[in-house]
């Protein structure tokens, strides 16, 4: 059975950092894309971020590019999202996503199963 | 970045009723469509992918049609436990992006 869980939300000011980590288990790790992807209260899902399983590639959202570095430890079957420069707009629950398999990069980085989600809240 | 538009934003309809979602694509994006089903304050759940290929344990009240720009998200028979909000999703290029969602309820 495929297990994600998120954890490292929590309480942050504006402009500070904050880590989040997955800790992944149930299947094959390194051979899986991952991504993040986040839902502000009461909005909409968007996707943040995904990494190829060999770590060789990363994607980014353009709301995150050069303030988030998503990595991943295979030997820990563990995947992160460093964020820093954080803002209120970056208030919401993040949720770690195992892809899929698939020819296309884009199509790897879809979201078959999701973690339970991680609160993370900007706010002075 | 492909914008992707849902409607209706949200419906009402009666148990055993048929119930249809459309998702419209900026660009064409052949059949590299996605769509979720969201429970209150659950995380989002993997439906159909490819635009039709119903994943595993699914019912098989749910489908998906479409390709191109226009694609659909039938519920054959609506039950109960279908009240959720619906979302798709393009995964034809990054970054991936979602419909606005579609909450369905029960008259």
């Amino acid at each position: 059975e495929v297990q994600l869980v998120e954890s490292g939300g929590g309480l942050v000011q504006p402009g500070g950092s904050l880590t989040l980590s997955c800790a992944a288990s149930g299947f094959t790790f390194s051979s899986y894309a991952m991504s993040w992807v986040r839902q502000a209260p009461g909005k909409g899902l968007e996707w943040v971020s995904g990494i190829s399983g060999s770590a060789g590639s990363t994607y980014y959202a353009d709301s995150v590019k050069g303030r988030f570095t998503i990595s991943r430890d295979n030997s820990k079957n563990t995947l992160y999202l460093q964020m820093n420069s954080l803002r209120a707009e970056d208030t919401a629950v993040y949720y770690c996503t195992k892809g899929t398999l698939g020819a296309r990069a884009s199509v790897r980085l879809s979201g078959e199963d999701w973690g339970q989600g991680t609160l993370v809240t900007v706010s002075s | 970045d492909i914008q992707m538009t849902q409607s209706p934003s949200s419906l009402s309809a009666s148990v055993g009723d048929r119930v249809t979602i459309t998702c419209r694509a900026s660009q064409s994006i052949s059949s590299y469509l996605n769509w979720y089903q969201q429970k209150p304050w659950k995380a989002p759940k993997l439906l159909i992918s490819a635009a039709s290929s119903l994943q595993s344990g699914v019912p098989s009240r749910f489908s998906g049609s479409g390709s191109g720009t226009d694609f659909t998200l039938t519920i054959s028979s609506l039950q109960p436990e279908d009240v959720a909000t619906y979302y798709c999703q393009q995964s034809y290029s990054t970054p991936l992006t979602f419909g606005g969602g579609t909450e369905v309820e029960i008259k």
